[in-house]
């Protein structure tokens, strides 16, 4: 089983649309949880960290579900400049810290 | 912007050459981090600098090494590269905790292509 796992996409989702993906974590030692966004052919950015109590920001709800070992990202109300990659983020620490990546789910919002 | 600066922004080189990226850290954030991310991947870890030292590695092989310097700017250095290496190379800093719990901030990368 692979680290952190996030269904590739695309997800193509018409504008003013809500829109869930989940990241499943392999690790239950795993700390810190994080969603960064990417867009084409640039670097990522921090959209928001996830808590334990689950967060929002705005049209962005985070949840952490230690128990099955996944965390989701929702977006309600989608824009046309939603359009990204989204990458779930794990923090774990065994001997090292080591920070890991998932592969990231492409968004398309459509008009 | 996040402050954090990349060179070379595009890089080509050859089978066996070795390279050396660099990096500017954000004010006041004296943790850096590299990854290797390849087209349609996540980002990957391949080490973080602390105070000059190194402070977690990923699963890549000792030909990848880096340095961080005293004004916390840092390089890193691939040797004998292989195609493989064809990547965006990503260069994060983070504030001064020293740990991997503290957001990123990244660079724009520096995209190798290797021939």
């Amino acid at each position: 089983r692979k680290e952190v796992e996030q269904d590739p996409g695309p997800f193509n989702v018409p504008e003013g649309a809500t829109v869930a993906f989940n990241c499943t974590y392999s690790n239950s030692a795993s700390q810190s949880f994080f969603w960064y966004r990417q867009d084409c052919r640039k670097e990522p950015k921090l959209l928001m960290s996830v808590y334990s109590s689950g967060n929002e920001d705005g049209r962005f709800t985070a949840q952490l579900n230690r128990a099955s070992q996944y965390i989701s990202l929702l977006i309600r109300d989608s824009k046309l400049s939603d359009s990204a990659t989204y990458l779930c983020v794990v923090n774990y620490r065994n001997r090292d810290d080591k920070i890991i990546f998932g592969k990231g789910t492409r968004l398309h919002i459509l008009p | 912007e996040t402050g954090v600066t990349q060179s070379p922004t595009h890089l080509i080189k050859t089978r066996g050459q070795q390279v050396t990226l660099r990096c500017s850290s954000q004010s006041g954030h004296n943790t850096v981090s590299w990854y290797q991310q390849a087209l349609g991947q996540g980002p990957q870890f391949i080490f973080q600098y602390y105070r000059e030292e190194e402070n977690g590695r990923g699963n890549f092989p000792p030909r990848f090494s880096g340095l961080q310097f005293p004004n916390y700017s840092s390089e890193l250095n691939v040797n004998a590269l292989e195609l493989d290496d064809s990547a965006l190379y990503l260069c994060a800093s983070s504030p001064s905790t020293g740990g991997m719990k503290e957001t990123q901030y990244f660079g724009p990368g520096t995209r190798l292509l290797v021939l």
